[in-house]
């Protein structure tokens, strides 16, 4: 079993919809998890990261994580066409050891 | 912008060739770590730098080697090039107490090994 599993997608949505990315992962030690969203051809930023389990919601994103299932979900509430780009979540055990896990990413588009 | 760059930006290589990629760290940053991001796929961890030291390596062999130099920069080395190595190489720079929450990436570096 992979450490962390994503759904590569595709995911085509209308512009004001509300998506929901989600990933899986096997670790029980992870402590963080983040949420990258990567533009084609460009490097991964940082949209926000959530602690333990729970709820983070930052302007129209709300990162969701419930570790009793290894779930981790991202919504985006009123899609914008600029939100089109892969969204990759990546655990982190946190501590000394900085290395992310990513997870394959999901492609999304959101159509005007 | 993050403040991380990499260069250079695309870079074309012969099966068995050796690279050299470079990475210059976001200002007060002592940390880098490097990953490979195949096409389709998520990026992998292939090691970290800490104040000039390897601080943890993935599952790459031994053909990939690093170096961090005194103002924090970064080299990822890779020797005797494989078609495989083609892929998107991404630098990430930190603090050491925030290596993961606050891990700002470069642009990437993309090879295409023929």
């Amino acid at each position: 079993q992979k450490e962390v599993e994503q759904d590569p997608g595709p995911l085509s949505v209308p512009e004001g919809a509300i998506v929901s990315l989600n990933c899986t992962y096997s670790n029980s030690a992870f402590q963080y998890f983040m949420w990258y969203r990567q533009y084609s051809r460009k490097g991964p930023e940082l949209l926000m990261y959530t602690y333990s389990s729970g709820n983070k919601e930052d302007g129209r994103f709300t990162a969701q994580v419930d570790k009793s299932s290894k779930y981790i979900s991202l919504f985006i509430r009123d899609s914008q066409p600029s939100d089109s780009a892969t969204y990759l979540c990546a655990p982190y055990y946190g501590g000394s050891q900085g290395n992310l896990i990513f997870g394959k990413g999901t492609k999304l588009s959101v159509k005007p | 912008e993050t403040g991380v760059t990499q260069s250079p930006t695309h870079l074309i290589k012969t099966r068995g060739q050796q690279v050299t990629l470079r990475c210059s760290s976001q200002s007060g940053h002592n940390t880098v770590s490097w990953y490979q991001q195949a096409l389709g796929q998520g990026p992998q961890f292939i090691f970290q730098y800490y104040r000039e030291e390897e601080n943890g390596r993935g599952n790459f062999p031994p053909r990939f080697s690093g170096l961090q130099f005194p103002n924090y920069s970064s080299e990822l080395n890779v020797n005797a090039l494989e078609l495989d190595d083609s892929a998107l190489y991404l630098c990430a720079s930190s603090t050491g107490q925030r290596r993961g929450t606050e891990a700002f990436f470069g642009q990437g570096t993309r090879l295409t090994v023929v």
